[in-house]
């Protein structure tokens, strides 16, 4: 089975930057995306790591250490919109074939003037 | 190309009934995975289907149920509902497979409350 772990919620100013921290305990890791998620919408795709390092994308980051176990997501520049949910999913390869991720419980992130 | 959707948005059920809803895939996607989300409990995994073939199962009871059809349309049915059930059930598509990003894309969500 797999663990993964974010905190619950987090704060931060407009204009600041802000990483969301995932750890994750899996055996046959195939991957570890970020998905957002706005309220009362579906989540839509932020980020795909399978090997070590920070994939860049705008604003948007992000970071995985398989080794650790450990992945972050930051954001920068932050803006009012980037209010949302934000889920960690880990995937590996399950019995019968399947690639379907695990999702963590997701990180609510409040961003304030 | 069309996204993910989901049939019906919102349904109100009492306890006991029985609910079916629909999701149709984006074209050429045949995976599709179910998931209930609830406040506090994230997504939680009910199951795939992949070329008409359930491919994995989360830890629901035998009330939840799918099947997938030949067109990779999915339907899930919960029978005897409970209080508990009501949440967002949220289908997702991807093309399934091993050697890529295989994202999944979610569709808009059937909100179901149970009364």
């Amino acid at each position: 089975g797999q663990n993964i772990d974010q905190p619950t919620e987090m704060t931060a100013t407009e204009g600041a930057i802000v990483q969301i921290n995932c750890t994750y305990q899996t055996s046959g890791f195939n991957g570890l995306f970020w998905y957002q998620q706005h309220a009362g919408e579906a989540p839509t795709f932020l980020s795909y790591n399978v090997l070590d390092g920070l994939e860049e994308k705008g604003r948007f980051s992000s970071f995985l250490s398989r080794s650790k176990g450990y992945s972050y997501l930051l954001l920068k520049e932050l803006q009012m919109k980037d209010s949302a949910s934000y889920l960690c999913a880990v995937r590996d390869l399950k019995t019968g074939g399947s690639y379907i991720p695990t999702f963590g419980r997701g990180t609510s992130l409040i961003v304030h003037p | 190309k069309a996204g993910v959707t989901q049939t019906p948005r919102y349904l109100i059920k009492t306890r006991g009934q029985q609910v079916t809803l629909s999701c149709s895939p984006i074209s050429g996607h045949r995976s599709v995975s179910w998931y209930q989300q609830t406040p506090g409990q994230g997504l939680q995994f009910l199951f795939e289907y992949f070329s008409e073939t359930q491919r994995n199962k989360g830890n629901f009871p035998g009330r939840f149920s799918g099947r997938q059809f030949s067109n990779s349309r999915s339907e899930m049915n919960v029978s005897t509902l409970e209080l508990g059930d009501s949440a967002l059930y949220l289908c997702a598509s991807s093309l399934a497979g091993p050697k890529s990003s295989n994202e999944q894309f979610f569709g808009p969500g059937t909100r179901l409350t149970v009364l």
